[in-house]
Order: C-alpha cells, then structure tokens, then sequence
C-alpha cells in the first residue's frame, strides 16, 4: 500500500528557512516523479514543485529560487527545502505521488506559518 | 499561471445531479487530454477521483462522470448524496508549469 507521511512543519519567522520532509513507503521515490502542492488555510491547491525519476526538476514561478526538492534514495525520503519565507508561503504543504500524469496519491500534509 | 476557473459554489438536492466546470486555456485543458479531478473534504488531503479526463480510479462510484469540450472540462455528480458535500478542484497538465489546479467549486447537498 502507498503511504506518504510529511514532517517538518511549523511557525517560522519571515525570512526564516525549514526544510519539509515525506516518508514514502510502498513504492519507491526513485522510480516515481514527486510532487509538492500546497494549500493556503481556506484557499486553493497550488502545485509548488516536481521531482522527476531522472532528478530533473521544476518550480512554481513563486517560489523559483527560493524552494529546492531533493530525494533520499536509500531512506525513500522526499525533501523540500523552503527558504527566503514569506507570509504568502503560510500553507499546508501535501507531497504526492504521480500516477497517469496526476497526483494518484497524497500525504496527510504539514502546515508551515510564516509569521512574525 | 493563472488558476483554472470554476465556479465558486454549487448546490443540488439529494438524488439530483450537478455540473461542475472548469475552464482554462489552449496551453492546459484544451491542448492536453490530461485533466483531473479531486474531492477534499474539510481537513483532509485531496482524493483522485477522475484521471485523464474521463476515467475513475478504482472504488470510486460512478456517478461520478466528466468530460472535457475545447478549453472547458466538466465534473457531473449523478444521484447527489450527503456524502458528496465537499470541495472539488480541478487540475490540468499545462507547458508552463507541468500542472495547474482549478479555483475550487463547493458542493452543498441541500
């Protein structure tokens, strides 16, 4: 059974940095394209980031140069490392894993709060 | 990459069916047979619930149905129930930013 369970949120100042972490289990991150998508409390899903099988990657033009997604392969772990934070950042963070070009399967998601 | 548009709210009775659009562009719903749909309900992750335009994952109820025409895509809940009060979002493959998600529609079962 597929199961992803991300960590690593929290409050955090602006300008502050945390990194948000996703255990995969069931499959392995290698082999998948992973996603981050995020969610503003009471707002809408924004897709944020992509790693793909071959380690390419892409970004949201609002958090280009500000976010980086990373894998651990030997621990199945996805990372995003979110920097540079400000107010607009505050979201609930979901990793996911693609399936026929989507988003078959979700984590519980974690909530950062950039607020001073 | 702008959202996909959707309606703000919808709403139906028990058993009645409703229509939900989504309407985006030539460089995402319409140029790619790649849109998606996903039911969330109040503090919980989304669910896949149409893949591919058309076509439902495994243990989801059929009637659930969508289809897409030129830019617009459309989510149609047949024999509406209690259990389908939720939010639904839309999402399309896109060339600029690999995928973009539509503004959310509520359902109330009246």
């Amino acid at each position: 059974e597929v199961q992803l369970v991300e960590s690593g949120g929290g409050s955090i100042q602006p300008g502050g940095s945390l990194r948000l972490s996703c255990a995969a289990s069931g499959f392995n991150v290698s082999n998948s394209y992973m996603h981050w998508v995020r969610q503003p409390p009471g707002k809408g899903l924004e897709w944020v980031s992509v790693l793909k099988s071959g380690g390419a990657t892409e970004y949201a033009d609002s958090v280009k140069g500000r976010f980086s997604i990373s894998r651990d392969n030997s621990r199945n772990m996805l990372y995003l490392r979110i920097s540079s934070l400000r107010g607009e950042d505050t979201a609930i963070y979901y990793c996911a894993r693609e399936w026929r070009n989507t988003f078959g399967s979700w984590g519980q998601g974690t909530l950062v709060t950039v607020s001073s | 990459q702008s959202a996909l548009t959707q309606p703000a709210s919808v709403s139906g009775s028990p058993g009645q069916s409703i229509t939900i659009s989504c309407t985006g562009t030539n460089t995402d719903v319409g140029g790619f047979h790649l849109v998606s749909w996903f039911q969330q309900y109040p503090g919980k992750a989304p669910k896949l619930i149409i893949f591919e335009v058309s076509n439902r994952p495994s243990g989801v109820p059929d009637r659930f149905s969508a289809s897409k025409s030129g830019n617009t895509a459309s989510l149609t809940i047949s024999g509406l129930q209690a259990e389908d009060e939720a939010d639904y979002y839309c999402c399309s493959y896109t060339l600029t930013t690999t995928h973009v998600f539509g503004s959310g529609t509520k359902v109330t079962v009246l």
